[in-house]
């Protein structure tokens, strides 16, 4: 079955600091990546996706994302980040083995403290 | 476009108790999913459904069950329910296909004391 892995639990920066947050999935074949946030009671929206072309994503508020497929990695960066990025980060892939129901990471936590 | 609607918000049971969730969707999707959020577990699917009339289970399917009579609605029910419940549920629907990103709802708050 595929799985994601998120490496970062909990993540605590000061504003301007860069982001990286790792993805990994276990998936072999084609794939497609996601990565979703949930501002503080709210629900999960899409922040950018990868399925084809060029590997290095561009999503909304400054964040990228870049596909290594050798690597299996899906990385979720920023760099600088701000105090409104405080959320809880998910990756989520979809696979055809899955019948492409999205799959999700365990969640990273960031606190951006001002 | 309300996009993905789900109530109630917030709800206690008693131990023993049965509820449903209700779903609703207005972006003619497919797919639908519920799905439950733990802390520090991420989301792990509860049911899913390609289309009305089909349900399939998830990782996480046992003390619930869901119904898909039209495109629109995917309630999830629990019956007895237990403190293992407890937990924030998440209705979501996408188009078919990989590529397609999921709509989430605002989720279901629910308690079981």
């Amino acid at each position: 079955a595929q799985s994601v892995s998120q490496h970062n639990h909990h993540v605590i920066l000061s504003e301007a600091a860069s982001l990286e947050l790792g993805c990994n999935y276990s998936y072999g074949g084609t794939v497609n990546l996601f990565w979703y946030v949930q501002y503080p009671g709210q629900h999960l929206q899409l922040l950018l996706k990868y399925f084809s072309g060029d590997p290095l994503v561009k999503g909304i508020k400054g964040f990228e994302a870049e596909f290594i497929k050798s690597k299996f990695s899906f990385n979720l960066r920023k760099p600088s980040v701000q105090w409104s990025d405080t959320a809880e980060y998910f990756c989520a892939v979809n696979a055809p083995g899955g019948s492409y129901i999205p799959t999700f990471g365990r969640g990273t936590s960031l606190i951006v403290h001002p | 476009n309300a996009g993905v609607t789900q109530t109630p918000k917030f709800r206690i049971l008693k131990i023993g108790q049965s509820m449903t969730l209700q779903c609703t969707q207005d972006m003619n999707h497919n797919y639908m999913y519920w799905y439950r959020q733990d802390p520090g577990m991420g989301l792990k699917l509860i049911y899913y459904s390609v289309g009305a009339g089909i349900t399939d289970k998830g990782e996480v399917p046992n003390g619930y069950n869901v119904s898909r009579s039209t495109t629109e609605d995917f309630p999830l029910r629990l019956e007895l329910a237990a403190p293992s419940q407890t937990s924030v549920y998440f209705c979501a629907s996408s188009y078919p296909g990989g590529d397609t990103e999921a709509f989430f709802g605002q989720g279901t708050r629910l308690t079981v004391v």
